[in-house]
């Protein structure tokens, strides 16, 4: 079946201007998440969706970024006034159940002038 | 907050040989750790997920084991090919609902050459 996927494939952008990124989860995986890998530092965990429900936003990096969740399917995260060190992959995974193996989609490559 | 570290951070090898990854956490209430395959400009691919009861999981010629106890495991690559090549990357998940995600290690750089 289809796997997880991610629009747009790339997206440059300039800094100060907003972007939107959107996942669509595997059908019937309640669980989402959205993470970001940039160079050098790795893979880092921003926010989990169960459903369209997030209980913790702490991980997102500023409160430029925001993300949600409809139809307990398609999750769109939005940076506001984007800055050059949000450049980086945002990789958006889902899975089955909570501690289900997580499925990867292939990323949204964001560059920030 | 949950440290993962791998060793090595790369690693180049003829074809044919056997290899072993090996990735440590700090924490180790973890829920259950994941190995990951990432090819050069492409998303994840999960090879093996170990539950933190179970002490290793088998998949083709990859082993993984656990040790939670030591907060360790390792990923045994047996008679490398050059479609092996990639960055491994193990990442572990705390106990407790999912909402902190994975935590992940840096990742090895691995290279079999033909």
């Amino acid at each position: 079946g289809a796997g997880v996927s991610q629009s747009p494939s790339n997206k440059v952008t300039e800094k100060g201007k907003d972007v939107e990124l959107r996942c669509d989860p595997i059908s019937g995986h309640t669980a989402l998440y959205w993470y970001r890998q940039s160079l050098g530092q790795g893979l880092e965990f921003l926010i989990y969706f169960q459903g369209n429900s997030a209980p913790d936003k702490s991980g997102l990096p500023s409160d430029r970024f925001s993300a949600e969740r409809t139809g307990g399917s398609v999750s769109t995260l939005t940076i506001q006034r984007t800055q050059q060190e949000d450049s980086a992959v945002y990789l958006c995974a889902s899975s089955f159940g909570v501690e289900e193996t997580q499925y990867f989609g292939p990323g949204t490559r964001l560059l920030v002038l | 907050k949950q440290e993962v570290t791998q060793i090595p951070a790369a690693l180049s090898v003829p074809e044919g040989e056997n290899l072993v990854l090996n990735c440590s956490f700090t924490d180790s209430a973890i829920y259950n750790l994941q190995w990951f395959r990432q090819d050069p400009g492409k998303g994840l691919t999960s090879l093996l997920l170990i539950q933190s009861s179970q002490r290793e999981q088998t998949s083709g010629r990859l082993n993984a084991s656990l040790d939670k106890s030591s907060g360790r495991s390792t990923l045994y690559i047996a008679a490398s090919q050059p479609g092996d090549s990639a960055t491994y990357l193990c990442a572990v998940s705390q106990s407790g609902g999912g909402a902190d995600g994975l935590t992940f290690g840096k990742g090895t750089h691995l290279i079999i050459q033909p």
